[in-house]
């Protein structure tokens, strides 16, 4: 059974640019979470999704931040315009979803750089 | 709101000795802990996690943790360090509304 997997792993963008980032979680999760890791600081939350639903977004920037989980394909984090401030490790996780507890099972994580 | 605070950002040990990192959480409900490792440019691995029974929680590579409710802690012990256990370690308390908080992390330096 393959784990999160997520790419690219390393992204490099300009000023401006578009990133997109990929996340296939594991096979039977159908809850996916994204987090993004600054340097020198621990993960934050970012958004909570289920298949074409997105169930908590309170950790998203208001502005040219977007994710979506398609019925079919993987998740996608979205940024518009990236700044050098943009420049992270963007983890995905997954869950079955099911029960009080879902453990979170991650991805090795998408490294963005942006020039 | 629920909070995760590892005190020490970064703690250096000699190979062979105990390894202690702290971690003290709050949380208006009875919290679900988690410690996780990251090995450089690498996702973040599951050591081991409370939700409910035994206070004292075995995990993966020699490490344990203890769930101190008066307390309020969860700090990770393994009682001899290895080369291989240099890695940075977040402490975690899971939301129920579905998301983790996690510590700042505490990178840990194994000294030959």
């Amino acid at each position: 059974n393959a784990g999160v997997m997520q790419n690219p792993r390393h992204l490099v963008r300009r000023r401006g640019q578009e990133a997109r980032l990929r996340c296939s979680p594991m096979k039977g999760h159908s809850h996916v979470y994204w987090y993004r890791q600054l340097p020198e600081e621990g993960l934050k939350f970012m958004v909570y999704l289920q298949k074409e639903n997105i169930i908590d977004e309170s950790g998203m920037p208001k502005e040219r931040f977007s994710a979506e989980f398609p019925k079919e394909g993987p998740s996608i984090l979205r940024i518009q315009q990236v700044v050098r401030g943009d420049s992270a490790a963007y983890f995905c996780a997954s869950s079955p979803g099911t029960g009080l507890y879902n453990e979170q099972f991650f991805g090795p994580g998408t490294r963005l750089t942006v020039l | 709101a629920q909070s995760v605070t590892q005190l020490g950002s970064h703690v250096s040990v000699s190979e062979g000795a105990l390894v202690l990192l702290r971690c003290n959480y709050s949380s208006s409900v009875p919290p679900y802990l988690f410690w996780y490792v990251q090995y450089p440019n690498q996702g973040l691995q599951l050591l081991l996690k409370y939700t409910t029974g035994a206070t004292l929680v075995k995990g993966i590579n020699g490490f344990e943790a203890e769930f101190k409710k008066s307390e309020t802690s969860f700090h990770l012990t393994k009682p001899s360090a290895h080369m291989s256990d240099a890695a940075e370690y977040f402490c975690a308390v899971y939301n129920q509304g579905g998301k983790l908080i996690f510590g700042q992390g505490t990178e840990l330096s194994v000294k030959p």
